[in-house]
């Protein structure tokens, strides 16, 4: 089963706009990751955030973690046409490190 | 280098026929993960390896399907007598050893499996 459940499913607007993506999962956590998925592709790593952290960037990134809700969100700013993608968030609800639980995604179309 | 390799890239077969698929992780990580993902869903854990044992089984591998990591480099799994709902992408990852500190996990490109 899927611990994360990512919304909305699917996102579309226009290049230079933001993007927000949200996560929500069951159990308490260690650190929750977000992972981009170009079609047919791999996964690729974004950012992590731990579980003491509330808020964190990268480049154009910005994810905020609230852990009394059991929430994550994914802001990407300024959308460019390569940000096309589904994105996904990931847990380790056992916090062991031998396993993510993924959501189902969010598939975010960026409009040139 | 240098990233996660995943062979064969693409895999049709016809069902009740046997399919291996190998990874190759980063050469220093000793963390080993395979997941298994459908269209439109995320991926699903599988297995993991630390080093070459196997210490994390899903309930979602079945008795038909078997995962090895021999000398706890590349591993390899084994899908017995295919069912076509076997066909998914299988994704293998790799992560180094501080991983539980909050490390990422690095991913293949996957094995796009067709069952016919």
């Amino acid at each position: 089963s899927q611990q994360g459940e990512e919304d909305p499913q699917a996102l579309s607007i226009q290049e230079g706009e933001n993007a927000t993506m949200n996560c929500s999962y069951k159990t308490s956590i260690n650190n929750l990751q977000w992972y981009r998925q170009n079609s047919g592709r791999g996964l690729v790593h974004l950012i992590l955030i731990r579980s003491n952290e509330r808020e964190k960037h990268s480049g154009r990134l910005r994810v905020t973690l609230d852990t009394s809700k059991k929430s994550s969100s994914l802001l990407i700013t300024a959308s460019r046409a390569a940000d096309t993608a589904s994105y996904f968030c990931a847990t380790d609800p056992a916090g062991t490190a031998r396993q993510l639980t993924f959501g189902s995604g969010t598939q975010l179309t960026v409009l040139p | 280098d240098t990233g996660v390799s995943q062979n064969p890239r693409h895999k049709i077969t016809k069902r009740g026929q046997n399919v291996t698929f190998r990874c190759d992780p980063i050469s220093e990580h000793n963390r080993l993960y395979w997941y298994r993902q459908t269209l439109g869903q995320g991926p699903e854990f599988l297995t993991y390896f630390q080093n070459e044992a196997q210490l994390e089984k899903s309930r979602l591998l079945s008795d038909r399907f078997s995962a090895e990591r021999p000398k706890g480099s590349f591993s390899t799994l084994e899908i017995q007598r295919t069912e076509q709902g076997d066909s998914a992408m299988y994704l293998c990852a790799s992560s180094p050893r501080n991983w539980g500190g909050g490390t990422e996990a690095f991913f293949g490109q996957g094995t796009r499996l067709t069952v016919v």
